[in-house]
């Protein structure tokens, strides 16, 4: 079964420096997204992209924050100047198309650890 | 704007008791409506959907019915297993624009054997 696949599993940085999470889509999906789950809080959506560009974020998504779509597989997250509340654990997830039928299917999770 | 109100954890039960963990919405138009389960450590699962009012969406001895009229989607098992301690979330997804999930705060289950 296709499924959504992200690495790494587990990313530690120092604050002020840049990471890039890495997520491959399942493969004939179209719509790309990014959430984030600080330990023990709820999941919050931060981007959703489609057709090469920004469909939707939400206001933690701020400038520090930037996603890409650098090739026909993979789907990436960078955070320009990682800050101590940077630290969450992230998820991609894809969809294949538009319509109320069609199902989110969600990565494994990267854990951002910013020290 | 769209949100997800789900009752606070943690919940524990017994193994074989009955489990109600309650959901309700606040969503202009016609969202879906989804179950999502997070096992200790690991990533999201899909649990149950439905997309429609009434719809019961189920899988693994859970399920919840969609109801337009309270605006609810409560997840409940006839009888919980030691295996069924999580993270439960409640979610809705916009059916518009960037097509964006919403979650709940999520419930933790504990089962005693």
């Amino acid at each position: 079964e296709p499924e959504v696949t992200q690495t790494p599993s587990h990313q530690v940085t120092q604050m002020g420096q840049e990471v890039i999470l890495r997520c491959v889509p399942i493969s004939n999906h179209l719509y790309f997204y990014w959430y984030r789950q600080i330990l023990g809080q709820k999941v919050e959506f931060l981007v959703s992209f489609y057709n090469n560009e920004i469909s939707e974020k939400s206001e933690i998504f701020d400038d520090q924050f930037s996603v890409e779509r650098p090739d026909g597989s993979n789907f990436t997250l960078k955070i320009r100047s990682t800050k101590l509340e940077d630290s969450a654990m992230y998820f991609c997830a894809s969809r294949k198309e538009r319509g109320e039928m069609n199902e989110q299917f969600f990565g494994p999770g990267t854990r951002l650890t910013v020290l | 704007g769209d949100s997800v109100t789900q009752m606070e954890g943690p919940v524990t039960l017994s193994e074989e008791a009955f489990l109600t963990i309650n959901c309700t919405y606040t969503a202009t138009g016609y969202p879906s409506l989804f179950w999502y389960v997070q096992y200790p450590g690991e990533g999201l699962q899909l649990l149950l959907k439905a997309t429609k009012a009434d719809d019961k969406g189920s899988n693994k001895g859970f399920e919840a019915t969609y109801r337009k009229e309270t605006t609810s989607f409560h997840l409940e098992k006839g009888s919980v297993q030691v295996s069924d301690s999580a993270v439960y979330f409640c979610a809705l997804r916009v059916n518009t624009g960037g097509f964006k999930t919403i979650f709940g705060a999520g419930t933790r289950l504990f089962v005693k054997a």
